[in-house]
């Protein structure tokens, strides 16, 4: 078993839907959780992180860490076409560590 | 633009054939990561480097795999007699300031025949 479990999808969306992406991992010692987003044949961007558990919006994107079920979400409002990627889960045990990533799930909006 | 850059950004080669990538953080990346990713998965981990020491290695970075930061700047990744299995995207990251943020170059991609 993955230590970081994540639905390759692909998920496909009308426009202007809410989108949510899950991850859920295995290690309770994680602490840092990031969501990037990658597009065909690109490096991955960074889009959002959250230390511990909670909440974070930036935007049309919100953040949540559930450390009791070791579940992850991003959801993102208002979906337009150009959020059509790959959107990637990666967790850490501290600051310095390497990240530890699920294999991405394919989102497509579609217009 | 996370300022990071890798060259070249492609490279094909035979098997057997030893090939280098080089990899450019800005200047406040005090600490620079590899890592490799295949089709359809996520990164893998690779190497750690804090300035010039390297402190970390995976286990996936076998003999023919070694990686350097000479000056605590540009990094370079050298893997000697390449197999087909070695094709992948490889990607930079720097990451420096508060720890956990890491900025990805956009990769170099390797093709073994």
């Amino acid at each position: 078993q993955k230590e970081v479990e994540q639905d390759p999808g692909p998920l496909s969306v009308p426009e202007g839907a809410i989108v949510s992406l899950n991850c859920t991992y295995s290690n309770s010692a994680f602490q840092y959780f990031m969501w990037y987003r990658q597009y065909s044949r690109k490096g991955p961007e960074l889009l959002m992180y959250t230390y511990s558990s909670g909440n974070k919006e930036d935007g049309r994107f919100t953040a949540q860490v559930d450390k009791s079920s070791k579940y992850i979400s991003l959801f993102i409002r208002d979906s337009q076409p150009s959020d059509s990627a790959t959107y990637l889960c990666a967790m850490s045990l501290d600051s310095n560590y390497q990240l530890i990533w699920g294999a991405g799930t394919k989102l497509i909006i579609k217009p | 633009d996370t300022g990071v850059s890798q060259d070249p950004r492609h490279k094909i080669t035979k098997r057997g054939q030893n090939v280098t990538f080089r990899c450019d953080p800005i200047s406040e990346h005090n600490r620079l990561y590899w890592y490799r990713q295949t089709l359809g998965q996520g990164p893998e981990f690779l190497t750690y480097f804090q300035n010039e020491a390297q402190l970390e290695k995976s286990r996936l970075l076998s003999d023919r795999f070694s990686a350097e930061r000479p000056k605590g700047s540009f990094s370079t990744l050298e893997i000697q007699r390449t197999e087909q299995g070695d094709s992948a995207m490889y990607l930079c990251v720097g990451g420096g300031g508060s720890g956990w943020e890491q900025y990805f170059g956009p990769g170099t991609r390797l093709t073994v025949t």
